[in-house]
């Protein structure tokens, strides 16, 4: 089973700055990794899949990238609707998919 | 617009047998794509529970020890979860979800299963 590492496992930040958030397979998923966004008491949230394609009605300001190993989800400007849990998972080697364990988007 | 609901008991008791219900919307089953279940225990973290195609293939994961089965309704547009023998540890919200290729494009609200005597 392929293990997904979120790194950190909180961000504090302010409205306005960028934050980046990381996710590390432990082998290569390819380009098969996607990004959802969970808000308390909600179902995550689809942002990014296939490394790098927002999804349909995504915000240009989240953006993808990386392959193999190591993946990246940056917003670029924070918005007060963005403090939330984002979480990675890859679909290249399943059964099973696996999900990275998150991390918390706090407001500094 | 695609929607997902997942409908079925809120509270199970210990080794009982948990079954949940997906209701698609704005799209038919039959057209294509994978169907999967995701849960979530409270306060933790995401784990993929098994997926079905339109055909009635599935894929388990094996995880959870051989106690799943996912099966489908094309005719009511449905797809369904059995968990067998459960425990205190398949407490959880359970998501039932769309699945285009390697990932989980539409999402029901998910429902709280509780297992307790």
């Amino acid at each position: 089973e392929i293990v997904l590492t979120q790194s950190p496992a909180t961000l504090s930040l302010s409205p306005g700055e960028r934050a980046t958030l990381s996710c590390r397979a432990s082998q290569s998923v390819s380009s098969y990794l996607a990004w959802y966004q969970q808000k308390p008491g909600q179902a995550p949230r689809l942002l990014i899949y296939d490394a790098s394609n927002r999804a349909t009605g995504i915000p240009a300001r989240f953006s993808g990238s990386g392959s193999g190993t190591d993946f990246t989800l940056t917003i670029s400007s924070l918005e007060p609707e963005d403090f939330a849990v984002y979480y990675c998972q890859q679909g290249s080697n399943w059964p099973p998919y696996s999900f990275g364990q998150g991390t918390k988007l706090e407001i500094k | 617009q695609v929607q997902l609901q997942e409908s079925g008991p809120g509270l199970v008791k210990p080794s009982e047998t948990l079954s949940l219900t997906c209701t698609v919307s704005g799209y038919s089953i039959s057209s294509g794509y994978y169907w999967g279940w995701i849960r979530q225990p409270p306060g933790k973290g995401l784990e993929w529970i098994g997926n079905i195609y339109h055909s009635g293939s599935t894929y388990y994961n094996p995880s959870l020890g051989g106690r799943v089965t996912i099966s489908v309704d094309t005719s009511k547009n449905q797809f369904s979860l059995k968990l067998s023998s459960v425990t205190a540890a398949d407490t959880a919200v359970y998501y039932c979800a769309r699945v285009p290729n390697s990932f989980f494009d539409y999402w029901g609200q998910g429902t709280l299963v509780t297992v307790s005597s």
